[in-house]
């Protein structure tokens, strides 16, 4: 595809309850991204993969909150018992991977999170 | 640790007018800066970066930022506002030691009065 995708668009889900959020990046980017963004504020950082492997999942924050990139492509974002503070919107950022300054983060539209 | 600050969640211009969204950023080490600019329910357009080149940097849609280290700031501007201008924008810093996580200022919300 020309772009970041993700899906679904929009999960509504019951506190408690566990969720998988897809991000698809560009084709060729080795670098993808995670962000979450509540409402009125800017997206914060979550987890970085360079390839398979997450090279900063500092942003995490806790351990309901996991996520996979097993062939180095698709990611899966995972939140397990999920509570009501979770809802947001979930942002996918994909890159070439290339050091300095000609990498750019290219957005998906994100999954928007609802958490009942 | 670094960090942006943007001053005025909420900017309003008449058409035509000028557009200026203030971005002030605080780095231990020289950065990389960003705008972007979201549209509802749509996802982060990169309208512009700053990687140490030239300090005016011209972006998409006829927007620019400058560069002043000795205020710490990214303003990004625009001479005359359209109505297809009004959107959030998001200032954003990176290190630019590599492939790292982008921190995001709080946004602006540009409304374009006709």
């Amino acid at each position: 595809g020309a772009g970041v995708s993700q899906t679904p668009s929009n999960k509504v889900t019951e506190k408690g309850k566990y969720v998988e959020l897809r991000c698809d990046p560009i084709s060729g980017h080795t670098a993808l991204y995670w962000y979450r963004q509540s409402l009125g504020q800017g997206p914060e950082f979550l987890i970085y993969f360079q390839g398979t492997g997450a090279a900063d999942d500092s942003g995490l924050p806790n351990d309901r909150f996991f996520a996979v990139r097993p062939e180095g492509s698709v990611s899966t974002l995972k939140i397990q018992r999920t509570e009501r503070g979770d809802s947001a919107v979930y942002l996918c950022a994909s890159s070439r991977g290339v050091a300095g300054a000609k990498d750019t983060q290219y957005f998906g539209p994100g999954t928007r999170l609802t958490v009942l | 640790a670094q960090s942006v600050t943007q001053l005025g969640s909420h900017v309003s211009v008449s058409e035509g007018a000028l557009v200026l969204l203030r971005c002030n950023y605080s780095s231990s080490v020289p950065p990389y800066l960003f705008w972007y600019v979201q549209y509802p329910n749509q996802g982060l357009q990169l309208l512009l970066k700053y990687t140490s080149a030239a300090t005016l940097v011209k972006g998409i849609n006829g927007f620019e930022a400058e560069f002043k280290k000795s205020e710490t700031s990214f303003h990004l501007t625009k001479p005359s506002a359209h109505m297809s201008d009004a959107a959030e924008y998001f200032c954003a810093v990176r290190s630019n030691f590599g492939n790292e996580k982008l921190t995001f200022g709080t946004g602006t919300r540009l409304t374009i009065i006709p």
